[in-house]
């Protein structure tokens, strides 16, 4: 498809369960960005990515959850020992510049991963 | 300090009306740019419109419009006509320019109900 790509849509995960998302984003694209998304909230950034280096991981909440980009395309999103405070939904987003793009580049967003911790 | 703000947690307005939607924000960046998104219940975030801090002409993108009022640090965004598929959730959200991740700064949104 022309557009980003996540799976799975929806997961449902035991508490200490591990999980890992995945992000296909638009072909060509250089930046990849994490957000998560609280029930009732806007998204909150996670980390980001150009090509495959990982150049901001401010937002990530904790050592349990681990971003990586490869190859510079597909990315996954990794939670380890999930716990109940991580059910949100997970959006990955591309866009086609690097930092350096000009300030209106637009963030193409997929539909997101709703994860679910019980 | 909240960067992005959004006070209306909800709103209606009668189909074909105009509705603005508020959003301030808050950045000491000479370079920014301001964004609206809608989401529907689907949940992908859908871009509607962009401001340059530096712009000077309002943005306007066919419905949409928004109203740049940089001194009071407002960005809000005017659908007009309102459409029965404009339902959903809309987010203003902020790019900073000295943020070298170029990462979008979201506020809380607000939930747009259209009436027939």
């Amino acid at each position: 498809g022309a557009g980003v790509s996540q799976s799975p849509r929806y997961k449902v995960a035991k508490r200490g369960q591990d999980v890992a998302l995945r992000c296909d984003p638009i072909s060509g694209h250089v930046s990849l960005f994490w957000y998560q998304q609280a029930l009732g909230q806007g998204p909150e950034f996670l980390t980001y990515f150009q090509n495959e280096a990982q150049l901001d991981k401010s937002g990530l909440p904790s050592d349990r959850f681990f971003a990586e980009r490869p190859e510079g395309s597909v990315s996954t999103l990794k939670i380890q020992r999930t716990q109940q405070e991580d059910s949100a939904v997970y959006l990955c987003a591309s866009s086609h510049g690097g930092g350096e793009s000009p300030m209106n580049t637009e963030a193409f967003f997929g539909q997101g991963t709703r994860l679910t911790v019980v | 300090a909240q960067k992005i703000t959004q006070t209306q947690p909800g709103m209606f307005v009668q189909e074909k009306e105009a509705v603005t939607l508020d959003c301030t924000y808050d950045t000491s960046d000479q370079s920014y740019g301001l964004f609206w998104y809608k989401q529907p219940s689907s949940g992908e975030m859908i871009f509607l419109i962009y401001q340059g801090s530096y712009d000077e002409q309002n943005a306007t993108e066919g419905r949409y419009s928004l109203n740049f009022q940089k001194a009071r640090k407002s960005a809000n965004l005017v659908i007009s006509a309102s459409q029965l598929g404009d339902s959903a959730m809309y987010f203003c959200a902020m790019r900073e320019g000295l943020d070298s991740s170029y990462k979008l700064i979201f506020g809380s949104g607000t939930r747009l109900l259209v009436r027939p």
